[in-house]
């Protein structure tokens, strides 16, 4: 099992609706959670951090937090196609050290 | 407050040399962590360094090495480069260590002919 894993994609919405990413990790241990969106040819951008169960909210932005489940998802509402990118989930792995772990990031294309 | 900076963005080496990158964190941030990005493999820890001290390593052979400076700055090295090295290194600052809120730098684009 990877340590932290996301559909590739790509996830095609049509413009205002709702574009849900999804994202599991193994590590029970882990308690930092962190959504990342890359446009194409740019570096990671931080969007959202959540390290509590339940919703964060942020504009448009929630991110959702099941640790027992170990599962984390983000959702865009109102999905615009400038939000057309490649968003990572992240994960801290305490073990060894400490280090932010990536899924492989899902590709999300919104339709005008 | 300025972003992350790195230096070069492009670079083109041929295999067997070596090379070194440069990352200057956001003022205030004493953590840097290094990434390697592929399209194969996504984005790979490297090494995170905190005072200076090296405080982890990734799975990268010992080709890879890195270093802090008394000012947060870092760099890192890449020697006898192989046609696999080619990729996007990433350096991302955060706080403190074991701050897992990183900043991400635009990234140095490594080809190796």
């Amino acid at each position: 099992q990877k340590e932290v894993e996301q559909n590739s994609g790509p996830l095609s919405v049509p413009e205002g609706a709702i574009a849900s990413l999804n994202c599991t990790y193994s590590d029970r241990g882990s308690q930092s959670f962190f959504w990342y969106r890359q446009y194409s040819g740019k570096s990671p951008e931080l969007i959202m951090s959540i390290y509590s169960n339940g919703d964060k909210e942020d504009g448009r932005f929630t991110a959702q937090l099941n640790k027992a489940s170990q599962y984390v998802s983000l959702l865009i509402r109102d999905s615009q196609p400038s939000d057309s990118a490649t968003y990572l989930c992240a994960v801290n792995w305490d073990n060894q050290g400490g280090k932010l772990i990536f899924g492989q990031g899902t590709e999300l294309s919104v339709k005008p | 407050k300025a972003g992350v900076t790195q230096t070069p963005r492009y670079l083109i080496k041929t295999r067997g040399q070596q090379v070194t990158l440069s990352c200057s964190p956001i003022s205030g941030h004493r953590s840097v962590s290094w990434y390697q990005q592929t399209p194969g493999q996504g984005l790979q820890f490297l090494f995170e360094y905190f005072s200076e001290t090296q405080r982890n390593k990734g799975n990268f052979p010992g080709r890879f090495s890195g270093r802090q400076f008394s000012n947060s700055r870092s760099e890192m090295n890449v020697s006898t480069l192989e046609l696999g090295d080619s990729a996007l290194y990433l350096c991302a600052s955060s706080l403190e260590a074991r701050n897992y809120e990183q900043y991400f730098g635009p990234g140095t684009r490594l080809t190796v002919t």
